[in-house]
């Protein structure tokens, strides 16, 4: 099946610094990425949508400035956490799709990174 | 709004066991339904979908689910449990045309498998 990885696999950083995690489709062109957030023993919450090329689709309550995705390639996207706070601590999932975001092309997903904020 | 129910955040069953995970949605239209598992340190993988086709959706390693729409449910079953069985197991559901096409997640249920 396709593979998606995600790098980190774990981070820890201070309060106020920025955090990049990368989101690959190593086997397939990735037209469509989402980036999703867990909490503990919550389920994953749809943060935002991004397809090559373009600017990324922001889910109500999720603050784009804070939350900066790059999706570069179609195999690439980036989320940026910047000015991290350890609120915003969580365990961030991305996904990619073959197909477009109104499509219901599988979802691969990638293992997550687990982000701590000090 | 929609949502998803998975009912039980922890099911334990003996191997050899039925396996049974429940998930019902909220919506008055039918939706897709997916269910994931999730092992530890991966990510989520595709278990089986239902797309309005047949409504018992038979997926991969022995798991179907069932699709009843006069019980908004798609439960998810095994005849009978493996120790490779214990992961955690998602239910999701998208509604093609509304959120574009975006998944919305149960909280999980982690299934455990006694031997």
């Amino acid at each position: 099946g396709a593979v998606v990885s995600q790098h980190p696999s774990r981070v820890i950083c201070k309060s106020g610094t920025s955090v990049k995690i990368e989101c690959r489709s190593l086997d397939f062109q990735a037209t469509t990425m989402f980036w999703y957030r867990q909490f503990p023993k919550q389920s994953l919450m749809l943060m935002a949508t991004s397809n090559e090329g373009s600017k990324a689709t922001y889910e109500q309550g999720v603050e784009k400035d804070k939350f900066l995705i790059n999706h570069a390639s179609l195999t690439l996207s980036t989320l940026t956490v910047t000015s991290a706070h350890p609120e915003d601590s969580s365990f961030y999932i991305c996904s990619a799709s073959a197909g477009t975001a109104t499509s219901t092309d599988t979802q691969y997903f990638g293992p997550g990174t687990r982000l701590t904020v000090l | 709004a929609q949502s998803v129910t998975q009912l039980g955040s922890h099911v334990s069953v003996s191997e050899g066991a039925l396996v049974l995970l429940r998930c019902n949605y909220s919506s008055s239209v039918p939706p897709y339904l997916f269910w994931y598992v999730q092992y530890p340190n991966q990510g989520l993988q595709l278990l089986l979908k239902y797309t309005s086709a047949a409504t018992l959706v038979k997926g991969i390693n022995g798991f179907e689910a069932e699709f009843k729409k006069s019980e908004t449910s798609f439960h998810l079953t095994k005849p009978s449990a493996h120790m490779s069985d214990a992961a955690e197991y998602f239910c999701a559901v998208s509604w093609y045309g509304g959120s574009q096409g975006n998944l919305i997640f149960g909280k999980g249920t982690k299934l455990s498998v006694k031997p």
